[in-house]
């Protein structure tokens, strides 16, 4: 069975500091997706980025970037010098390639940066 | 920029009215996930179709809720009778899902509330 758990629930800094948003995933598949996702105070729900099992690269997207650990099931997600509109919800999801293919979506950090 | 697209966005109904939700999925993704986000639950997924084909209703009321997807531009989530419980947000999104996850785009939502 699938699980993303998000043990943070909310996080808060001061603006221009780093944070760390952890994410720890269970799988039985061998290969599958990991996402992160922003959801802001309007509501909606914003694609930020994509990892496959096969990719365990570290990646950076400007002030963003992801670190991806197979070995310990975690794909963290780490905000550097947080500014006030990073503030939100953020989630973290799974998909297996086998089975339906949608997404199991973590309970949720909410992000607030304080000015 | 292309974009999933809602309506309504946001819903008042009275308990017992049939309440419709459409969702124009972004044009060329093949496939269209219904989810519901409640503070309680979170974000579960509701329906799944690929190729306007449902693949998984299993998160969704049968008695009450149904998926369609009539064509390719339009998936409707109709619930009747609506009750108060299935006040939440309503989201759809896309994704062209082949042999991988690209991963799913969302809508704006519909905030529905049911009195």
């Amino acid at each position: 069975a699938q699980k993303v758990t998000q043990a943070q629930t909310e996080i808060s800094v001061v603006e221009k500091e780093d944070v760390t948003l952890d994410c720890v995933y269970e799988t039985r598949d061998t290969t599958y997706y990991l996402f992160w996702y922003k959801q802001p105070p309007s509501g909606e729900l914003v694609f930020l980025i994509r990892r496959n099992s096969f990719d365990e690269q570290n990646e950076i997207s400007g002030r963003y970037s992801w670190n991806f650990q197979k070995s310990t099931s975690s794909f963290n997600f780490t905000i550097t010098a947080s500014q006030v509109v990073d503030s939100a919800v953020y989630f973290c999801a799974l998909s297996e390639i086998t089975g339906a293919n949608n997404l199991f979506f973590g309970t949720g950090t909410r992000l607030t940066v304080i000015p | 920029d292309a974009r999933v697209t809602q309506t309504p966005r946001h819903k008042v109904t009275e308990m017992g009215q049939e309440v419709t939700m459409r969702c124009q999925p972004i044009l060329g993704h093949n496939t269209v996930f219904w989810y519901r986000q409640t503070m309680m639950q979170g974000l579960e997924l509701l329906a799944y179709f690929r190729n306007r084909a449902p693949l998984d209703d299993s998160g969704m009321p049968k008695d009450r809720f149904s998926a369609e997807m009539p064509d390719a531009t339009l998936a409707t989530l109709k619930i009747q009778p609506s009750e108060p419980r299935d006040s939440a947000v309503y989201f759809c999104a896309s994704g062209l899902i082949d042999r991988g996850h690209p991963g799913a785009f969302f809508g704006q939502g519909t905030r529905l509330t049911v009195v």
